[in-house]
């Protein structure tokens, strides 16, 4: 399967303190994005990271990219209860007509 | 306001008996896109459209089947549903493929007893 893979499965934080997720995926890509999930809601598009870029940024968050170890993650610093929901990421792997997406990060941001 | 529009948001049915959940966009993508997610699984397509009457299979299309005879209305069709078949739907929608993101619709929960 070319399905990312979210790491940690979950997480839980204090409101103010930074949170990385990480996903790892099989063959190369094209671009990678993270999504944003509230609780059975439909996904909301955060970023869009294209193979040749290494680092991205877009307010509080960070994304990194490793085509080498095919891997990326993102980083939300001074988190917010706000922040609370599950984080995907998606590739779109050469090739291929459609986004993978990975099972996702559940964060969980503690006031 | 620019968005993907799924109806119905919650559905109870029984085995067997057909069914069609409606999305359309209104922003004049021509990329769309059904995912269905479970517990574990994440999000896996399901079918695909690249453009009017231009549809392809996902990763899990058994059972379902699309149309795309305007551009702003992709429709899910469940023939035969089946309890396996019981899962959150998701429309999407994109301008182009590539180097795009997707809108999502609200979700719609199915049921199937």
């Amino acid at each position: 399967s070319q399905q990312g893979e979210e790491d940690p499965q979950a997480l839980s934080i204090q409101e103010g303190e930074n949170a990385t997720m990480n996903c790892s995926y099989k063959t190369s890509i094209n671009n990678l994005q993270w999504y944003r999930q509230n609780s059975g809601r439909g996904l909301v598009h955060l970023i869009l990271i294209r193979s040749n870029e290494r680092e991205k940024h877009s307010g509080r968050l960070r994304v990194t990219l490793d085509t080498s170890k095919k891997s990326s993650s993102l980083l939300i610093t001074a988190s917010r209860a706000a922040d609370t929901a599950s984080y995907f990421c998606a590739t779109d792997a050469t090739g291929a007509n459609n986004l993978f997406f990975g099972t996702g990060t559940r964060l969980t941001v503690i006031p | 306001e620019a968005q993907v529009t799924q109806n119905p948001r919650y559905l109870i049915t029984v085995t067997g008996k057909k069914l069609t959940v409606t999305c359309s966009q209104n922003m004049n993508h021509e990329y769309m896109s059904w995912y269905r997610q479970d517990p574990g699984l994440g999000l896996r397509q399901i079918y695909y459209s690249m453009n009017v009457e231009v549809t392809d299979k996902g990763d899990v299309p058994e059972g379902y089947k699309v149309s795309r005879k305007e551009k702003r209305n992709f429709p899910l069709i469940l023939e035969s549903p089946s309890p396996n078949q019981t899962s959150l739907y998701f429309c999407a929608s994109s301008a182009l493929y590539r180097d795009e993101k997707l809108f999502f619709g609200s979700g719609t929960q199915l049921s199937v007893l």
